[in-house]
This record gives C-alpha cells, structure tokens and sequence, in this order.
C-alpha cells in the first residue's frame, strides 16, 4: 500500500500562473517532506523540504505547505514559469527509524504553457 | 554532472542474458541507494547500502544482486530477468542519516529494456 501519494498524474498551467501539486501520505511516524524535480533523461533533483514542526517553507518562487492533521502537503510554485515543466516526486522520511530512506510518490507531470 | 555516475544509460537484454548496471559516486557520501522507476508506478527502494553493508532488501526477487565493493561504486547483477523488469533504475548516494533530509544525489539511471 502506498505511504505517499500523489493522485493528480499531470498538470497543466499557464505561464505566469500558480501551480499547486499535492502529495498525501499515510504514515504519521513521518517527520520531514521533501519534493524532487525530474526532467527527463535526467535524475530527481532535490527542490524543497519541510521538518513537520513546521508548516510552511519558501524559498523564492516556491513554497511548501503542511498540514499534519490532514496528512497533506503541498507545492506552490509562483509566478510559473516554462522551465518548472518536469515531473516534481513528493517524498518522506523519517518512519520506523529509517531517516535515510525516503518513500516517493508517483510523481506529477508538469507543464507550464507559454 | 551531478556526482553521480550511471552506465550504462541505456540496456536492452533477453531474458537469459546476465547484465550488470553500474553506479560511481564522486562526493565522499558513504551511503549508497538502488531505486527503480517504472511507469505509473512510485519510485520504489530496492537496496541500501551503508558504510558498505547492505542495510536494506525491500523484497527484491533474486534475479536482482546488489555489490558494493566500496564507499564510491555500486553495481546491480542483473540475471534471467522478466519484460515486467524493464524501467528506469536509479543509484543514489547520501552522507549517513542526512539522506531523509535532501541529501540524497541521484545518477541520471539507466533505462531498462527487457525483451
């Protein structure tokens, strides 16, 4: 059964637009959330995190939201732009003492529309 | 150029062949992570290595075996694998306990083709 989840396959917004790209997770032993960004015929590259004392962290024109009671976060990315089309992995760590290790979602394709 | 090595990026084997994937890393990171992409599906843990010891089998069948002959290289055994095998396979490498943490550095993967 799957940890995290992310149940929007694609997305797509215009330029200059926000995106929002939800992850939902069922493990309460989680405590750090972090999103990768993949382009294609390349690796996930390590985007943004979040500790689960928090509930919020920014940096520049993207930022993640987290709502521990909901098991939510999420990903806003603004003013969209046509290089953040990629497929962005929402990740987790922390369970059962595996720091280490994190659990990916299924990832969400996105393009932003000139 | 990430840090993290992967050849071949591209492999297309039959089922009884025996292949090898191999994964170098160049950034002093002592733990070292299998994953494998397939379609629709999440990235999915195979095996962790730590400091050189296997710490971590997610109940991968045995036609997949890991090697790690050192902190800086992995290598996947692959033998009489099945078409449902093909997919992107990714090596991973982090400094100890920080990899949860966005310390892991992913290779660009090798793409799987089983036929």
């Amino acid at each position: 059964d799957q940890q995290v989840k992310q149940n929007s396959p694609s997305l797509s917004v215009q330029e200059g637009r926000i995106s929002i790209l939800n992850c939902d997770y069922t493990n309460s032993m989680f405590d750090y959330f972090l999103w990768y960004k993949k382009y294609p015929a390349e690796g996930p590259t390590f985007l943004i995190s979040i500790s689960s004392i928090k509930d919020k962290n920014e940096d520049g024109r993207f930022t993640v939201f987290l709502n521990k009671s909901a098991k939510h976060l999420s990903l806003h990315i603004v003013p969209s732009q046509p290089g953040d089309s990629a497929v962005y992995f929402c990740a987790a760590s922390g369970a059962g003492g595996s720091q280490g290790n994190l659990i990916f979602g299924k990832g969400t394709k996105l393009s932003v529309k000139p | 150029e990430t840090g993290v090595t992967q050849t071949p990026r591209h492999l297309v084997m039959g089922m009884t062949n025996k292949k090898s994937l191999k994964c170098e890393q160049h950034l002093g990171h002592n733990a070292m992570y299998w994953y494998k992409q397939s379609a629709k599906k999440p990235l999915e843990l195979m095996f962790v290595y730590s400091l050189e010891e296997r710490v971590e089998n997610n109940s991968v069948p045995s036609r997949f075996s890991p090697e790690c002959p050192n902190s800086s290289h992995l290598f996947l055994h692959l033998h009489t694998l099945q078409p449902e095998d093909s997919a992107l396979y990714l090596c991973a490498s982090s400094q100890l306990l920080q990899g949860g943490y966005g310390g892991y550095t992913f290779g660009s993967g090798t793409r799987l083709t089983v036929v």
